[in-house]
């Protein structure tokens, strides 16, 4: 089945303490991306990588990472999580067309 | 910067009682624009695109056209099963994604 996976799909955790959220499409997708979503402000775009080792920022970077070492994965690292990140992520993939699709989530809670 | 604002906020409808929901937007080259559906605790779901003013898709009870300002997304004799939330998003020339804070759509039975 063609998916878009992440892991964990919930995590609390406390500030300071570095955490990876991964996440991995199995349909050969050159283009990735990372979404938080908040209550009033919609999807905003964190970083996207159009392939293996080409990554830019987003709407909001600041305070994120991430890297493409293959084409399949594209973790997001958060080197010292503050309670401003606690959110809701989406990974997202697309191939040459422009339709996005979307894993199921990861929810963050930074205290 | 691109911009894309959604309304209403949120829509209560009865079933059958069709209506209408608005993406406007200011992007600069518009290459794409998405309708999406998101249940509570998912990933949204793709629905539509559309590229250019004055196309329509279509697909069950749900139809999206899209003019040189704004897109809507028409529900026709909603069910229950039509309560999520839709979100519009327009895609630039610089691959960049930009999406509305979405409707909110119940359907009471």
């Amino acid at each position: 089945e063609a998916q878009v996976t992440q892991n964990p799909r919930y995590l609390i955790t406390v500030t300071g303490k570095k955490l990876t959220v991964t996440c991995s499409q199995n349909m050969n997708h050159e283009y990735m991306s990372w979404y938080r979503q908040d209550p009033g402000l919609g999807l905003r775009q964190i970083y996207y990588s159009m392939n293996v080792e080409v990554t830019d920022k987003g709407d909001v970077p600041e305070g994120y990472k991430v890297s493409r070492k293959e084409k399949r994965n594209f973790p997001l690292i958060l080197e010292s999580p503050s309670p401003n990140q606690t959110s809701l992520y989406f990974c997202a993939s697309r191939s040459g067309g422009l339709e996005q699709y979307f894993g199921p989530g990861t929810r963050l809670t930074v205290t | 910067e691109d911009q894309v604002t959604q309304s209403p906020e949120a829509l209560r409808l009865q079933e059958g009682e069709s209506s209408s929901l608005n993406c406007s937007y200011t992007v600069s080259g518009l290459r794409g624009l998405f309708w999406y559906r998101q249940d509570p605790g998912k990933g949204p779901e793709f629905l539509f695109t559309l590229y250019s003013a004055g196309e329509e898709k279509e697909k069950e009870r749900l139809k999206a056209t899209l003019t040189k300002k704004e897109s809507f997304l028409h529900i026709t004799a909603p069910k229950p099963e039509d309560s999520a939330t839709y979100l519009c998003a327009v895609q630039a020339n610089d691959y960049k994604l930009s999406f509305g804070a979405g409707t909110t759509v119940t359907v009471r039975a």
